[in-house]
């Protein structure tokens, strides 16, 4: 089976731009969960989703959004970026809400 | 205080050694993840327990729910086992979640 892909891999954006990211889970999976690391936070949870729907939201400001399609890919968009928002996006998935996550090897975002 | 608390942030050891990574909780939980991650690479999932002891090749991890506690042990170590130890917990939010609380991480580095 294939693992959890992150596209892209490595992103430079400018203060103000806005960015999607996306996760192809692994196949049959439907839960994926979006983090955030960075150096002075660590990680922290972003959102999850499961079967098309929201189930939980981190602590994070309204311009950070995200979505889930039919076939269990996931997008999660940043607008209006600041430079706090560089940090290596990660996002993780598993068949259903109880079990093991398997983790993307993430979307590395610098804003400058 | 944060809710997942590790220890040692930082430990250097020498190959073959038995390493123990600490890890104190104060919520309560469903299940509690031992992630790995080395450096500039993503987050492996090493175990996931609600109770007990798992024991895959070298590693071990064992959990006290009671006294909201666990245990990672690496036995003989290895140069190639130096890497971030994170742990994280699935917490009991009043419904079925997937969201994850981490720990800041355990720094080890096993020398020749």
């Amino acid at each position: 089976k294939a693992g959890v892909t992150q596209t892209p891999r490595y992103l430079i954006k400018t203060r103000g731009q806005q960015v999607t990211l996306s996760c192809s889970p692994i196949s049959g999976h439907r839960s994926v969960s979006w983090y955030q690391q960075t150096p002075g936070q660590g990680l922290q949870f972003l959102f999850e989703y499961f079967s098309e729907t929201q189930r939980n939201k981190g602590n994070f400001p309204g311009r950070f959004s995200g979505r889930q399609f039919s076939n269990s890919r996931s997008e999660m968009n940043v607008s209006t970026l600041e430079l706090g928002d560089s940090a290596l996006y990660l996002c993780a998935s598993s068949a259903t809400w109880a079990d093991e996550q398997y983790f993307g090897p993430g979307t590395r975002l610098t804003v400058t | 205080k944060n809710e997942v608390e590790q220890s040692p942030q930082n430990l250097t050891a020498q190959e073959g050694e038995f390493i123990t990574i600490n890890c104190s909780y104060s919520v309560g939980i469903s299940a509690l993840h031992w992630l790995q991650q080395h450096p500039g690479g993503g987050i492996v999932s090493l175990f996931m327990l609600s109770s007990g002891k798992k024991k895959h090749g070298r590693l071990i991890a064992t959990i006290n729910i009671q006294e909201k506690h666990s245990s990672l042990h690496i036995t003989a170590s290895h140069p190639r086992d130096s890497a971030v130890y994170i742990c994280a917990v699935r917490g009991v939010y009043g419904g079925a979640t997937n969201k994850l609380i981490f720990g800041t991480g355990t720094l080890l580095a096993v020398q020749p």
